[in-house]
């Protein structure tokens, strides 16, 4: 079955660059995902990889994908205060579902 | 882009009542849909998959008559957590698959369920 794995824990300072790590162990995922969930809330959307690529970038977001390892991040850019959340890696195949990691709790100190 | 409205936000109801859950895809048709239960600090382990028309699909270990699922149009599933005990107490986030737009599963804001 699907398995996905990432850090629980990141802390960084207020303009510096976060680093999101996952791995997944399902070869045939079409997608890779990452969303923000913050407190009490459902989850967003950040942004999404399809498996033929190995980079994308969105304003501040890059995601890198190693797919030969099985190896997600996302970089998050000047990280600001709003940008503390939890942070879940997600991978989908053929069958439409989706298999979530942990999460990984961003903190962003002054 | 695709919103998904999920009500109540919040519930806390007797042990032995049921509730239930209303997942609405307002500006898409959403043929499938998926039900979610988070725990504290956990990861999103998926209950079932709610199919228009057609009955759900439950994951391994979820009762089907405890959680029971119906998605009778293109922009809506319910989902009631018969005679609720204290221990279905959690965070149930539904979501929708936007076929018109990849990569989209777009997600409900979530349920918090307390039954005391």
């Amino acid at each position: 079955g699907e398995d996905v794995e990432q850090s629980l824990f990141l802390s960084v300072r207020e303009g510096d660059s976060s680093v999101i790590n996952c791995t997944y162990t399902d070869s045939s995922s079409t997608y890779l995902y990452w969303y923000k969930q913050e407190p009490g809330a459902g989850l967003q959307l950040l942004t999404y990889i399809f498996s033929n690529m190995d980079m994308k970038q969105d304003q501040r977001l890059t995601v890198l994908l190693n797919k030969k390892d099985k190896h997600l991040s996302l970089r998050i850019a000047d990280t600001q205060t709003g940008d503390s959340a939890i942070y879940f890696c997600a991978e989908s195949s053929n069958d439409y579902k989706l298999s979530f990691g942990a999460g990984t709790t961003v903190t962003v100190r002054a | 882009g695709a919103v998904v409205s999920q009500h109540p936000s919040r519930v806390i109801c007797k042990s032995g009542t049921s509730v239930k859950i209303e997942c609405r895809s307002l500006d898409f048709q959403a043929t499938t849909m998926f039900w979610y239960r988070q725990f504290p600090k956990k990861s999103l382990m998926l209950m079932a998959t709610s199919n228009e028309g057609s009955k759900a699909t439950y994951e391994q270990g979820v009762e089907k008559d405890k959680f029971l699922i119906n998605h009778a149009s293109l922009t809506l599933s319910t989902l009631t957590v018969t005679s609720a005990h204290p221990e279905d107490s959690s965070f149930y986030i539904c979501s929708a698959e936007d076929r018109g737009n990849i990569g989209g599963y777009t997600f409900g804001s979530g349920t918090r369920l307390t039954v005391v």
